[in-house]
């Protein structure tokens, strides 16, 4: 079975610091994909990136960073230097051949000024 | 523009009423799917469908149908069976059901957010 786990629930921060939402996830498969998505108060999610199991190289997006670990078996995301518009609920998900995508519980962002 | 739409956006609901939520996408897409979200509780699998006129059961489908007869639309009814429906429903779909093989993601609609009063 695979099953991803987000254990921070919340995070608050100040404007300008730098904050890494941890990820770790479960399955057999030895082909799978890990995502990352943003929902902001509105409600709809937002895709933010997507990582295969055979591609470990990390990614770099503007402020945005992702760190894919198979000997841990971690996807974790850094927003360097936050801002104010990235409060928002974040989920980390899973997804192997064929299957729908599967959640982690989601890790509550708020950056205050 | 392409895109998914739930309609309605809030929705009311009686106790012991059945009600459907809409989803409907023009991105020409195969696999649809439903999920449910509850506070710290993340997303949650309720049904999908990989192909028009099939579809398949999620992890929480009890007390909640869903029909696909037409490859843009996937309503979902929520039935007087499911003992606690207040929730916030999002509708997404995939060009094919193999999600990350095709280097592609999940596209989501902006949700239905279901009250039992």
């Amino acid at each position: 079975a695979q099953k991803v786990t987000q254990a921070q629930t919340e995070i608050s921060v100040v404007e300008k610091e730098d904050v890494t939402l941890d990820c770790v996830y479960e399955t057999r498969d030895t082909t799978y994909y890990l995502f990352w998505y943003k929902q902001p108060p509105s409600g709809e999610l937002v895709f933010l990136i997507r990582r295969n199991s055979f591609d470990e190289q990390n990614e770099i997006s503007g402020r945005y960073s992702w760190n894919f670990q198979k000997s841990t078996s971690s996807f974790n995301f850094t927003i360097t230097a936050s801002q104010v518009v990235d409060s928002a609920v974040y989920f980390c998900a899973l997804s192997v051949e064929g299957t729908a995508l599967i959640f982690g519980k989601g890790t509550t962002l708020s950056v205050s000024s | 523009d392409g895109g998914i739409t739930q309609s309605p956006k809030y929705l009311f609901r009686k106790e012991g009423q059945n009600v459907t939520l809409s989803c409907e996408q023009n991105l020409n897409h195969d696999a649809m799917y439903w999920y449910r979200q509850d506070p710290g509780q993340g997303l949650r699998l309720i049904y999908y469908s990989q192909i028009v006129n099939d579809f398949q059961k999620g992890d929480i489908a009890e007390g909640y149908s869903v029909s696909r007869e037409k490859k843009e639309s996937f309503p979902l009814t929520v039935t007087s069976a499911q003992k606690n429906p207040t929730a916030f429903y999002l509708c997404a779909s995939t060009p094919s059901p193999a999600i990350g093989r095709l280097n592609t993601e999940a596209f989501f609609g902006q949700g239905t957010r279901l009250t039992v009063v």
